[in-house]
Order: C-alpha cells, then sequence, then structure tokens
C-alpha cells in the first residue's frame, strides 16, 4: 500500500524557516517524481514545487522561487521541502503527491502538514 | 499562467440524481486535464486521468470526458458519500494549476 507521510509543520514567525518532510513506503520511490501541493485554509489546491525521481530537474511555482528548496533522499525514501523567508501568505496545509508514471497528475497523497506563518 | 474554471462553484443535489461539472482553460491543454475529489478534512483523491482515463478502485459512476478547452466531470447516480469538492488540474504548462474548486452537497 502507498503511503506518504508529512511532518515538520508548525507555528513560525513571518520571516523564518522550517523544514518538510515525506516519508515514503509501499513502493519504490526512486523511480517516481514527487510534488508539494498546498492548500491555505478555507482554500483551493496550489501546485508548489516538483522534483524528478533522479533530483536531474525541478520545478518551482513563481510565489515560492527563491524562498522554498525541493530535494529528496532516495536512500531515506523522503522528500524535502525547506522554506525559507516564509511569509503569512504561506499559510497552508502541505501535502506531498506522488507524480504519476507520466509525471503529469498526483496519483496519490500524503495526509498533509499544516504550517502557520504568524507573530 | 493557464487558468481552470469550473461551474458552478457549488451543487446541492438529490441521491441518485446526475452532476454535471465543468471546467474550462484559459487555452488549449489537449487532453492534459486531470480531476480529483476532497472530501472535509482529507486529502485529494486522483478520481479520473487525461480528462477521461478512468482509475482503479474508482467507482465507475465517476466519467470525464471533453478536450481542448471544455472539460465535464460527470456522476451518475448520485450517492452520499460522494459529498466532496472536486478540483480539475491541468498538466499541459508549467505552473501546473487547478480549478477553484466544485462543492457538491447531498440535499
Amino acid at each position: 500500500e502507498v503511503q506518504l507521510v508529512e511532518s515538520g509543520g508548525g507555528l513560525v514567525q513571518p520571516g523564518g524557516s522550517l523544514r518538510l518532510s515525506c516519508a515514503a513506503s509501499g513502493f519504490t520511490f526512486s523511480s517516481y517524481s514527487m510534488n508539494w501541493v498546498r492548500q491555505a485554509p478555507g482554500k483551493g489546491l496550489e501546485w508548489v514545487s516538483y522534483i524528478s525521481s533522479s533530483s536531474s530537474t525541478i520545478y518551482y511555482a513563481d510565489s515560492v522561487k527563491g524562498r522554498f528548496t525541493i530535494s529528496r533522499d532516495n536512500a531515506k525514501n523522503s522528500l524535502y521541502l525547506q522554506m525559507n523567508s516564509l511569509r503569512a501568505e504561506d499559510t497552508a496545509v502541505y501535502y506531498c503527491a506522488r507524480a504519476d508514471p507520466n509525471g503529469l497528475n498526483f496519483d496519490y497523497w500524503g495526509q498533509g502538514t499544516l504550517v502557520t506563518v504568524s507573530s | 499562467e493557464i487558468v481552470l474554471t469550473q461551474s458552478p462553484d457549488f451543487q446541492s443535489v438529490t441521491p441518485k440524481e446526475k452532476v454535471t461539472i465543468t471546467c474550462r482553460a484559459s487555452q488549449s491543454i489537449g487532453s492534459s486535464l486531470h480531476w480529483y475529489q476532497q472530501k472535509p478534512d482529507q486529502s485529494p483523491k486522483l478520481l479520473i486521468k487525461y480528462a477521461s482515463q478512468s482509475i482503479s478502485g474508482v467507482p465507475s459512476r465517476f466519467s470525464g470526458s471533453g478536450s481542448g478547452t471544455d472539460f465535464t466531470l460527470t456522476i451518475n447516480s448520485l450517492e452520499a458519500e460522494d459529498a466532496a469538492t472536486y478540483y480539475c488540474h491541468q498538466s499541459s504548462s508549467l505552473p501546473w494549476t487547478f480549478g477553484q474548486g466544485t462543492k457538491v452537497e447531498i440535499k
């Protein structure tokens, strides 16, 4: 069974940093591209970042470019999102989502971790 | 950026009724359109991929159609468990974007 478990969320002050993790199991993690998708409270879904299976290709939404860094450790079956210079508008539930074999949709999602940016 | 506009924003439906949700793209995206279901306090779940391809384990009452700029998600014979918000998503070009969501309530 595919499982994605996020962790690392919490309350952080504006300008602060946070590192999210996503532990994957139930599939060959090193063979799949991965994504982070976020959802502000009561709002819709927003794609944040993508990383290919070998980390050779990385994309970011303009809203986080230059502040967030996606990475992965295939030996540890883990996905990460380093978030710096956090703003109030980054407050959201952050989901890790597996990309399907074509890399173009999100076929499995974690339960999410809440990041709150507030003073 | 490709904008996806869903209609309606909200729909209140009686069980066994047919539900139709549309998603219109601001430019042609071929068949690179996917549908997700998000129930309250749950993470999204992939329902339909590439406009009309079914997903293993998803009930057959869910179907998708369309190409280019106009797409439709159909729920035949709505069941109480289908109460959720439905999102379309395009993967034709970066940044990948989602529609604003359609909330389906059971009367």
